[in-house]
């Protein structure tokens, strides 16, 4: 049974600062991986779609990384500004699971203090 | 481009009523699925629907139904609710499985239901 585990499960950093978001997954025969963000009460917004057969994507100051071998993979936000605080969730879709399903981690709450 | 849409945002419903919530896909996406997320959690599994069809269901009691539209429009059906039941219910959609890139979701703002 696929396992989608997100560290830290908050975290606080000052203006400016480069940070890295981590997101671990027990079962490696995945399709691909997305980052989300999630403002408070609202829904998701698709950050970056890493494919199984990638490394990296980028967007902006957004890059995702995928180690598919080791069920690992980080966010990595450059120059961090306060409009970047909102939650961070990962999720995985399984090769071997027909309903195409995205499972979820528990998301990390980032705050950036101005 | 419209995006996903979900209705209504917000929903107050009493134990033992029933509840309909509406989600359009984005435009050319025949793929939708159902999830529901409880506060401090990720976003749990559902349902999810492809050209009409259910092609993959979460473990969720027989209380919860859903169906896609011609139009590939969906519903999400909970009876008999209960407390526990309260959560942000999210729609995603999707274009046809079968490519990579097709395995994208987008979602919409979800629908807030407080049960009472």
């Amino acid at each position: 049974k696929q396992e989608v585990t997100q560290i830290p499960a908050a975290l606080s950093v000052p203006e400016g600062e480069n940070l890295v978001l981590n997101c671990s997954f027990t079962d490696s025969a995945i399709y691909n991986l997305q980052w989300f963000r999630q403002d408070p009460g609202k829904g998701l917004t698709s950050l970056l779609l890493i494919q199984s057969s990638q490394r990296e994507q980028t967007s902006g100051r957004l890059n995702a990384s995928l180690d598919k071998s080791s069920g690992r993979s980080t966010l990595y936000i450059a120059a961090s500004q306060p409009g970047d605080s909102a939650t961070y969730l990962c999720a995985v879709r399984g090769v071997m699971d027909s309903s195409y399903k995205l499972i979820f981690g528990s998301g990390t709450r980032l705050l950036v203090r101005p | 481009d419209a995006g996903v849409t979900q209705s209504p945002t917000h929903l107050i419903k009493t134990r033992g009523q029933q509840v309909t919530l509406r989600c359009s896909p984005i435009s050319g996406h025949k793929s939708v699925s159902w999830y529901q997320q409880v506060l401090g959690q990720g976003p749990q599994f559902i349902f999810q629907y492809y050209e009409k069809e259910e092609r993959g269901r979460g473990n969720f009691p027989d209380r919860f139904s859903a169906r896609q539209f011609p139009n590939y429009s969906s519903e999400l059906n909970v009876n008999a609710l209960l407390l526990g039941d309260s959560a942000l219910y999210l729609c995603a959609s999707s274009l046809t499985p079968g490519t990579p890139d097709a395995f994208e979701a987008f979602f919409g703002q979800g629908t807030r239901l407080t049960v009472v």
